[in-house]
């Protein structure tokens, strides 16, 4: 069974730029939840998502906003980007009712 | 308010030594769960274990073993006989019990450096 895949994998953009990032979880799994990663931060929960609505929300800025369609994939989005949105953006997906996740190898976001 | 302490940064040891990776966490949850996941270099989060508030049996998975106290609210990782191959960043989480939310609040983590 394929694992969670995130694309990109790298991306680098400038400051007021925005960017969306793509998550596909594991076949069967219907929860996807993101996470920022960042060396002073660690890792910061950011939303989860199941069966296309968002559940549960972490303390971060309405520009970062992110959707479930309808085959589980998941896409977040931040807008105007900022040079402290550089971080590694995690995705996990999961079974419904189940606590274990399962990530994906990220995407490393670098703004300039 | 939930929180997740690993009071070691970094931990460097050499191969076939035994090392403990401590977790402290504090919640007013009466059910909560404890995880540790391993991230290695390539950066994907692997999970190791999952513990409920309910379960303090210590368990062991080959070299890896994990102590839960909770009139200590700690939740000790210890690899025994290390090998290079276990080099990696080990982080300990905790998520609530409280319906369908499985939020995940974590520590920041320990880097652990085997050495040949």
């Amino acid at each position: 069974k394929a694992g969670v895949t995130q694309t990109p994998r790298y991306l680098i953009k400038t400051r007021g730029q925005q960017v969306t990032l793509s998550c596909s979880p594991i076949s069967g799994h219907r929860s996807v939840s993101w996470y920022q990663q960042t060396p002073g931060q660690g890792l910061q929960f950011l939303f989860e998502y199941f069966s296309e609505t968002q559940r549960n929300k972490g303390n971060f800025p309405g520009r970062f906003s992110g959707r479930q369609f309808s085959n589980s994939r998941s896409e977040m989005n931040v807008s105007t980007l900022e040079l402290g949105d550089s971080a590694l953006y995690l995705c996990a997906s999961r079974l419904a009712g189940d606590y274990e996740q399962f990530f994906g190898p990220g995407t490393r976001l670098t703004v300039l | 308010a939930q929180k997740v302490t690993q009071a070691q940064t970094e931990i460097s040891v050499v191969e076939k030594e035994d090392v403990t990776l401590d977790c402290v966490y504090e919640t007013r949850d009466t059910t909560y769960y404890l995880f540790w996941y391993k991230q290695p270099p390539s950066g994907e989060l692997v999970f190791l274990i999952r513990r409920n508030s309910f379960d303090e049996q210590n368990e062991i998975s080959g070299r890896y073993s994990w102590n839960f106290q909770k009139s200590t609210s700690s939740f000790n990782f210890t690899i025994t006989a290390s090998q290079v191959v276990d080099s990696a960043v080990y982080f300990c989480a905790l998520s609530e019990n409280a319906g369908n939310n499985r939020k995940l609040i974590w520590g920041l983590g320990t880097s652990l450096a085997v050495n040949p």
